[in-house]
C-alpha cells in the first residue's frame, strides 16, 4: 500500500524559512515523479512543484519560483520542499503526491498524503 | 500558466446527472490536452477519478464507478465530468487538472451539492 507522510509544517513568521519532508513507502520511490500540492484554508488545490524520478526535471508554479526548492533523496525514499522568504499567501495545507509515471509531465498524481499545515503569520 | 475555469457550485438531485465543466483559455485548445478529474471531500486529500483525452484514450481511477465519465466540448473549449445516477456520497468538490507550459494547473474547483 502506498503511504506518503508529510512533516515539517508549523507556524513561521513572514520572511522566514521552513523545510517540508515527505516519507514514502509501499512503492519503488525512484520509479516515480513526485509533487507538492497546496490548499489554502477554504480554497482550491494549487500545484506547487514537481520533480521527476532522477531530479533531472523540476518545475514550479510561478508564484514560488526563486523562493521554493524541491528535492528528493531516492536512497531515503524522501521528498523535500525548502521554502524560503515565506509570505502570508503561502499559508496552506501542503500535500505530497506521487506521480503516475517517472516523468514530471506525463500522468497525474495518483496517491496523496494527508498533508502538513504551514501557517505564516507575524 | 493558464487559468482553468470551473463554476464555483453546482447542484442536482439524487438519481439525476451532474455535468461539471472545466473551461480552458481561448489560446489553448482542449483537444490537445488530457483532462484529469479529482474528487475531494472535507478533511480528505483529493481522489483521482479519471482522465479523458478522447473516446479512445481515457482512463478510470481504481474503484471509481462507471457512472463517472469524461468528455470534451470542443465548441466550448471545455473538459466535462459527467456523473450519472447521483448519490448523496457524490457531494464533494471536484477539480480538473492539466499539464501545460511545464506546469500542472488545477481548475478552481466546483462544489457539487446533491439536494
Amino acid at each position: 500500500e502506498v503511504q506518503l507522510v508529510e512533516s515539517g509544517g508549523g507556524w513561521v513568521q513572514p520572511g522566514r524559512s521552513l523545510r517540508l519532508s515527505c516519507a514514502a513507502s509501499g512503492f519503488t520511490f525512484d520509479d516515480y515523479a513526485m509533487h507538492w500540492v497546496r490548499q489554502a484554508p477554504g480554497k482550491g488545490l494549487e500545484w506547487v512543484s514537481g520533480i521527476n524520478w532522477n531530479s533531472g526535471t523540476i518545475a514550479y508554479v510561478d508564484s514560488v519560483k526563486g523562493r521554493f526548492t524541491i528535492s528528493r533523496d531516492n536512497a531515503k525514499n524522501s521528498l523535500y520542499l525548502q521554502m524560503n522568504s515565506l509570505r502570508a499567501e503561502d499559508m496552506a495545507l501542503y500535500y505530497c503526491a506521487k506521480g503516475y509515471s517517472s516523468s514530471l509531465g506525463y500522468g497525474y498524481m495518483d496517491a496523496w498524503g494527508k498533508g502538513t499545515t504551514v501557517t505564516v503569520s507575524s | 500558466q493558464p487559468v482553468l475555469t470551473q463554476p464555483p457550485s453546482s447542484s442536482a438531485s439524487p438519481g439525476e446527472s451532474a455535468r461539471l465543466t472545466c473551461t480552458l483559455p481561448s489560446d489553448i485548445n482542449v483537444g490537445r490536452y488530457n483532462i484529469y478529474w479529482y474528487q475531494q471531500k472535507p478533511g480528505s486529500p483529493p481522489r483521482y477519478l479519471l482522465s479523458y483525452y478522447s473516446d479512445s484514450d481515457k482512463g478510470q481511477g481504481s474503484g471509481v464507478p462507471s457512472r463517472f465519465s469524461g468528455s470534451k466540448d470542443a465548441s466550448a473549449n471545455s473538459g466535462i465530468l459527467l456523473i450519472s445516477g447521483l448519490q448523496s456520497e457524490d457531494e464533494a468538490d471536484y477539480y480538473c487538472l492539466i499539464w501545460s507550459t511545464n506546469a500542472w494547473v488545477f481548475g478552481g474547483g466546483t462544489k457539487l451539492t446533491v439536494l
